[in-house]
């Protein structure tokens, strides 16, 4: 199965300022249709996750633009431009090119220094 | 709008049954494929099974393989998870997910129902 890894596993950042998190898989991420399905989710606390992007860097709706996604092959990140409160959290990626399983990374918790 | 309500969780002794349901509204069910996904407290996200939207295929974990049965009525718009043989690593919050296509996960989630396995 695929393994995937997530750096940092917390990240403190400064309102306004931006924050990146990195994905890697233990295999590429591409899928023999030509797409990578590699997404990313947000969980706040005490909430349900949410998909913020899906196949690298489309954007859910409702997502702010402030959220992007890019990468290729077994390397990935999610970033965000301008860290608001609202964004502290647990951010997770998941590969959906070799499944069964989805796999999930083991998640990044971002908070507010 | 998407609605997805779990039910039936509880406590539960190792080696006990529990089914969960899932009741989706605001979507046209029997079209999309569903997920249930766990969240051991405190820890992360793991994927237990999907289900293609008219029940014809099911794909499981290999850490529920043989004990779980992912199930759907899609005349009562209704998703379920049969859990048996049940184990302390079970314990859980179980999510149901609404699938826009079963590689991108799930684009709407419930809220989430505990199950409790402990004696």
């Amino acid at each position: 199965d695929v393994v995937m890894t997530q750096s940092p596993l917390s990240l403190p950042v400064t309102l306004g300022q931006p924050a990146s998190i990195s994905c890697r898989s233990s295999q590429s991420l591409v899928h023999s249709d030509g797409n990578t399905y590699l997404n990313w989710f947000q969980q706040r606390p005490g909430q349900s996750p949410r998909r913020l992007i899906y196949k690298v860097s489309n954007r859910d709706s409702g997502v702010p633009d402030r959220f992007s996604g890019s990468g290729s092959g077994t390397d990935f990140t999610l970033k965000i431009s301008r860290v608001e409160a609202e964004d502290v959290g647990v951010y997770y990626c998941m590969q959906g090119t070799h499944w069964p399983p989805l796999a999930f990374g083991p998640g990044t918790k971002v908070d507010i220094k | 709008q998407v609605q997805l309500v779990e039910s039936g969780g509880g406590v539960v002794q190792p080696g006990g049954s529990l089914r969960l349901s899932c009741a989706a509204s605001g979507f046209i069910f029997s079209t999309y494929g569903m997920h249930w996904v766990r969240q051991a407290p405190g820890k992360g996200l793991e994927w237990v099974a999907f289900i293609r939207y008219d029940g014809s295929n099911k794909y499981y974990a290999d850490s529920v393989k043989g004990r779980f049965t992912i199930s759907r009525d899609n005349s009562k718009n209704t998703l379920y998870l049969q859990m048996n043989s049940l184990r302390a690593e079970d314990t859980a919050v179980y999510y149901c997910a609404k699938a826009s296509g079963v590689l991108i996960g799930g684009d709407y989630w419930g809220q989430g129902t505990l199950v409790t396995v402990s004696s």
